[in-house]
């Protein structure tokens, strides 16, 4: 059952340009959206956040889009730069029916950004 | 402001063996959850701690337990190893629970069950 959903396990973007990375959920208790960023042999890093009562949050290149209707987040990086290079994960918290916090990722998506 | 540090970096056992995963928190961090990261999926939520007290778990089994001490360390124990269980172990800390507070993510333990 995978509630966070990255359909695109790769993009490629040439520097410059915008890079979209989607993210689909299916669970409406989620208040809470990240992204986070990860180099190979390192943890996840903390990118950029929502909460479920915006649609969009902004932070320097980047901005995260949250359509609620549609269950669906995305982000946008421009312009995009070599050191982007990476996987993203989006994430999403919500309460689970014990009360407590649950956390759940997608599956990544392996962002390529060609000089 | 230290970062959040994790041993050891790999590890191999066989199966059912038990194991235990330790994990120290960046200073002042109540908050730590851990992770479990199969090749080429996302992290999936084992459980979090706060202030020493399971605060959520994710669908793991009980053999899946963890601690969490007043120094800001905590452990992962898996008992009766199995080869699923293979994979990368993550923790991360935060100043309380909640998406709002910000995940930071240590370098993470590769588990590999024989």
């Amino acid at each position: 059952d995978q509630q966070v959903k990255q359909n695109s396990p790769s993009l490629s973007v040439q520097e410059g340009r915008i890079s979209i990375l989607n993210c689909d959920y299916t669970n409406s208790m989620f208040d809470y959206f990240l992204w986070y960023k990860k180099y190979p042999a390192e943890g996840p890093t903390f990118l950029i956040s929502i909460s479920s009562i915006k649609d969009k949050n902004e932070d320097g290149r980047f901005t995260v889009f949250l359509n609620k209707s549609a269950k669906h987040l995305s982000l946008h990086i421009v312009p995009s730069q070599p050191g982007d290079s990476a996987v993203y994960f989006c994430a999403a918290q919500g309460f689970s029916t014990s009360g407590t916090y649950k956390y759940i990722f997608g599956t990544g998506t392996r962002l390529k950004v060609l000089a | 402001e230290t970062g959040v540090t994790q041993s050891p970096t790999h590890l191999i056992k066989t199966r059912g063996q038990q194991v235990t995963l330790r994990c120290s928190s960046q200073s002042g961090h109540n908050t730590v959850s851990w992770y479990q990261q199969a090749l080429g999926q996302g992290p999936q939520f084992i459980f979090q701690y706060y202030r020493e007290e399971e605060n959520g778990r994710g669908n793991f089994p009980p053999r899946f337990s963890g601690l969490q001490f007043p120094n800001y360390s905590s452990e992962l124990n898996v008992n009766a190893l199995e080869l699923d269980d293979s994979a990368l172990y993550l923790c991360a800390s935060s100043l309380l629970p909640g998406g709002q507070e910000t995940q930071y993510f240590g370098p993470g333990t590769r588990l590999l069950v024989l």
